[in-house]
């Protein structure tokens, strides 16, 4: 156990609907990033966020958002979504900015587009 | 743009033997950290092994190590004395220095054979 948790572990719904996802960062973690695991894309991070503030951004689609809320978990914003947004979306925290410290993922939450 | 490719998408080995899953990746940076995660069917990504790329001593955690050739852009994970619970999705990953975001390779899917 990673410390890191997601809810849900598993969302299923349909093309054009708006789903959350939640991300609750290790105890004390500054810093959360989002992946997408997909089965053409591979694992691909989404974007970063550091003490509320975005920190960096990857190769999340402009129907994506996320946010950091003051108590520091994190959303992950999906909508209007498609068949291929079906995916593994992973969430990971670390106690700082910077590359050199180690991400801890969370068990991910499975999405299924109908 | 950095890259990592792993060129072996699934292997086997029998219990017990060592098996080499092979890794190379593409960047123009001097400074980097390379990584090992194992992705058990549980889904959880867990990392195995790290290697800083200014460290020439490779690293090795129990029975994993890794054959790091910075000259040749290539990173090997060795895994002796293969258990039925090594089984799972390997992936090399890279980090830059200079930002916080992980460039996973697609994967090799290792099977153990009892």
């Amino acid at each position: 156990d990673s410390g890191v948790t997601q809810t849900p572990k598993h969302l299923i719904t349909a093309t054009g609907q708006r789903v959350t996802l939640r991300c609750s960062p290790r105890s004390g973690d500054l810093s959360v990033y989002w992946y997408q695991q997909s089965l053409d894309q591979g694992l691909q991070f989404l974007i970063q966020y550091y003490n509320g503030e975005e920190r960096a951004k990857g190769n999340i689609l402009e129907r994506f958002s996320a946010q950091q809320f003051p108590d520091l978990h994190s959303e992950l914003n999906l909508s209007s979504l498609e068949l291929g947004d079906s995916a593994l979306y992973f969430c990971a925290s670390s106690v700082d900015a910077g590359s050199h410290n180690e991400q801890f993922f969370g068990p991910g939450t499975r999405l299924t587009v109908l | 743009a950095q890259t990592v490719t792993q060129s072996q998408p699934e292997m086997s080995v029998q219990e017990a033997e060592t098996v080499t899953l092979s890794c190379t990746y593409d960047t123009s940076e001097s400074d980097y950290y390379l990584f090992w995660y194992k992705q058990p069917p549980s889904r959880q990504m867990i990392l195995v092994i790290r290697q800083e790329a200014y460290k020439q001593q490779n690293a090795t955690e129990n029975r994993f190590s890794v054959n790091f050739q910075k000259a040749a852009k290539s990173f090997s994970l060795k895994i002796s004395d293969s258990q039925l619970g090594d089984a799972a999705m390997y992936f090399c990953a890279y980090r830059s220095f200079r930002d916080d975001k992980i460039i996973f390779g697609k994967g090799t899917r290792l099977h153990i054979l009892p």
